[in-house]
Parts: structure tokens; C-alpha cells; sequence
């Protein structure tokens, strides 16, 4: 039990929908990360937040946008929804911040999101 | 950038068995090192991890080391169960975790 919670658990959208996903980081944790998670894939890095900051983004085009909020709570939102965004999207709390924290990122149980 | 990789294809092997899970990886700098496993139809949990070279890590039987002369972190389990069989990432990085695919391990008893 690692303290993150996500909702919903499982989503199903049309092509060109939007949808916004919710995380809660564990009490005490500055930094929010989301990963997705392609079905027999390993995660990939989508973005970070320290501090309601965007603190790095990978390989994601901008309609894939954050939020975090001062309670620990975050978002991660996507417009215009493609197929290929079927996925399972992950979100992970830890204490540090940047440039380089080694510090453990603890998972959530993640939304899986199908888009038909 | 940094990148994982690891073995191709799952593992399936013998309840009591040995386990190596072999994974290689490119990076700058000293990074982290994690082994992650994800159980059906569940997020990821945490491992064990490493953080400088020659440090090895350990949690319920499972240990890898932090090689960097041949830029490896392998996973190892002396005696599988079959409450093993799950799926397992290996990943560095510091504030963004670089993965690699994963290898699913099926554990037969």
C-alpha cells in the first residue's frame, strides 16, 4: 500500500473526447509524475510537477496537459482523444524535486482508459 | 538519453527454481537503479533499488546489484513461489524513470 490513490479505475471514451484523470499523492510528497503505460509496454514518462510547477515533460504532444494542486491532489488531462491513447495511465508521488531527485516514486494502481 | 533494456520474451520456470532477469542499461551520469513488479491488474510496486555502483539491492529474496563497469542490474531469486509470477521492470533515472518493457515471469508449481 503505497499511499497514491487514482480514480477512475477504468474509463472508456470516443475519438476526439477529452477526459481528465485524478491522482492523490501520498501526505508530505512534493512531486507528482505520470507515466502511460501501453498494453505489454513498459511505462513512459509523460510529465512532472513539483511544487504545482511543470518540472520536465517527455515525448507527449501538448494536448496532454497537468495540474497539481496544493493538497497533494493532481490531474492529468487529454484533449482530442486518439485511439492510441489507449493506455494505462499511471501516476507516482515522492518527496524531492529538481533538478535530478534519486528519490523513490511510488505508484499508484492507475486508470486504464480505452479509447473507442 | 538514458534507456533500459532487458531480456526478450517471458520467463517461465518451476516452482523452487533460480530466476536471473538480465537487464542492461545506457546512461549519463550515476543514476538510479529500481526493479519494479506489477501484479495482474495492479500498478507498480517497488522492489528494490540501487544507487551507486556496487550497491546491491535485496527485498523479499530478490537482490541485483548496481554494475557499472558492465552497465547491468541484474534481477536474481535463489527459490521462485508461484505467488512470484508477475511481471518486472527494470528502470532508471533520477525525477524521470526511463523503463524498460518488462518480462513477465510464470511461475509453475
Amino acid at each position: 500500500e503505497t499511499g497514491v490513490t487514482q480514480s477512475p479505475t477504468h474509463l472508456i471514451k470516443t475519438r476526439g473526447q477529452q477526459v481528465t484523470l485524478r491522482c492523490s499523492s501520498q501526505s508530505g510528497h512534493n512531486t507528482v509524475s505520470w507515466y502511460q503505460q501501453a498494453l505489454g509496454q513498459g511505462p513512459q514518462f509523460i510529465f512532472q510537477y513539483y511544487r504545482e510547477e511543470e518540472n520536465g515533460r517527455g515525448n507527449f504532444p501538448p494536448r496532454f496537459s497537468g495540474l497539481q494542486f496544493p493538497n497533494y491532489s493532481s490531474e492529468l488531462n487529454v484533449n482530442a482523444l486518439e485511439l492510441d491513447d489507449s493506455a494505462l495511465y499511471l501516476c507516482a508521488s515522492s518527496w524531492g524535486g529538481p533538478p535530478e531527485s534519486t528519490d523513490t516514486q511510488y505508484f499508484g494502481p492507475g486508470t486504464r482508459l480505452t479509447v473507442l | 538519453g538514458n534507456s533500459v533494456t532487458q531480456m526478450e520474451g517471458p520467463v517461465t520456470l518451476s516452482e523452487e527454481a533460480f530466476l536471473t532477469i538480465n537487464c542492461t542499461y545506457t546512461a549519463t551520469g550515476y543514476p538510479s537503479l529500481f526493479w519494479y513488479v506489477q501484479y495482474p491488474g495492479e500498478g507498480l510496486q517497488l522492489l528494490l533499488k540501487a544507487t551507486k555502483a556496487d550497491d546491491k539491492g535485496s527485498n523479499k529474496g530478490f537482490e541485483a546489484t548496481y554494475r557499472k563497469e558492465t552497465t547491468s542490474f541484474h534481477l536474481e531469486k535463489g527459490s521462485v513461489q508461484v505467488s512470484d509470477s508477475a511481471v518486472y521492470f527494470c528502470a532508471l533515472g533520477g525525477n524521470r524513470l526511463a523503463f524498460g518493457k518488462g518480462n513477465q515471469v510464470v511461475v509453475i508449481p
